[in-house]
């Protein structure tokens, strides 16, 4: 099972909006509801931001979005803040019955 | 409060074994799934290996790195999980983390602060 795949890195100035892609097949992302995004920051455990491609857990700005388009995630987040710098991480079930997750992207935040 | 701690990490020469163990508190952990997912020195997060609750079958599935050398297991009695880590490997280096899978059962909600395994002659 490959890696999804994520930009490198992305950036945006305080206030502005971004989104973060994550593509993968249709033995994954394309197939599953099970899409999840993840916060981390160096040094601390990943932090659960969305799941099931675009349900919040309980305590998560919504200014964290979620949503799919065929083999492609994505991570939009509204009204950067200077704490959102961080890496993001997507992860997906695969059809062989296996947990998959992208790459990471680094956000700064300018 | 919900959480899960990881302990076990240890230095060890290639191709020994180390077992990481992993407790939980605050959920009834029987109804819950449990998976390890490592991340190694400057590089992304790899999913490891999960578990499902007894309930739902409590098969175990492997990432394609793992499988055949390390096993994860569960003790509901003492509400914890393991990781066995044989033939270990210089790319088996990483911080492992244990995370309970939520009630979609396959959703990462809860993780550790993780546990260094470092593989070195």
């Amino acid at each position: 099972q490959s890696a999804l795949t994520q930009p490198a890195s992305v950036s945006g100035s305080p206030g502005q909006s971004i989104t973060i892609s994550c593509t993968g097949t249709s033995s994954d992302i394309g197939n599953y509801q099970y899409v999840s995004w993840f916060q981390h920051h160096p040094g601390k455990a990943p932090k659960l931001l969305i799941f099931d491609i675009n349900a919040r857990p309980s305590g998560i700005s919504d200014r964290f979005s979620g949503s799919k388009s065929d083999n492609t995630a994505s991570l939009t987040i509204s009204g950067l803040q200077a704490d959102d710098e961080a890496h993001y991480f997507c992860a997906s079930y695969t059809t062989g019955s296996t947990l998959v997750f992208g790459g990471g992207t680094a956000l700064t935040v300018l | 409060e919900v959480q899960v701690v990881d302990s076990g990490g240890d230095v060890v020469q290639p191709g020994r074994s180390l077992k990481l163990s992993c407790s939980a508190f605050g959920f009834p952990f029987e109804r819950y799934g449990m998976s390890w997912v490592r991340q190694a020195p400057g590089k992304g997060l790899e999913w490891v290996a999960f578990i499902r609750a007894r309930g739902y079958g409590g098969t175990t599935h492997y990432a394609a790195s793992v499988k055949g050398r390390f096993t994860i297991s569960r003790d509901d009695s003492k509400n914890i999980a393991s990781l066995e880590m044989n033939s270990l490997r210089i790319e088996d280096t990483a911080l492992y983390y244990c995370v309970r899978l939520g009630e979609d059962y396959y959703t990462m909600d809860v993780w550790g602060k993780g546990t260094t395994v470092t593989v070195s002659s």
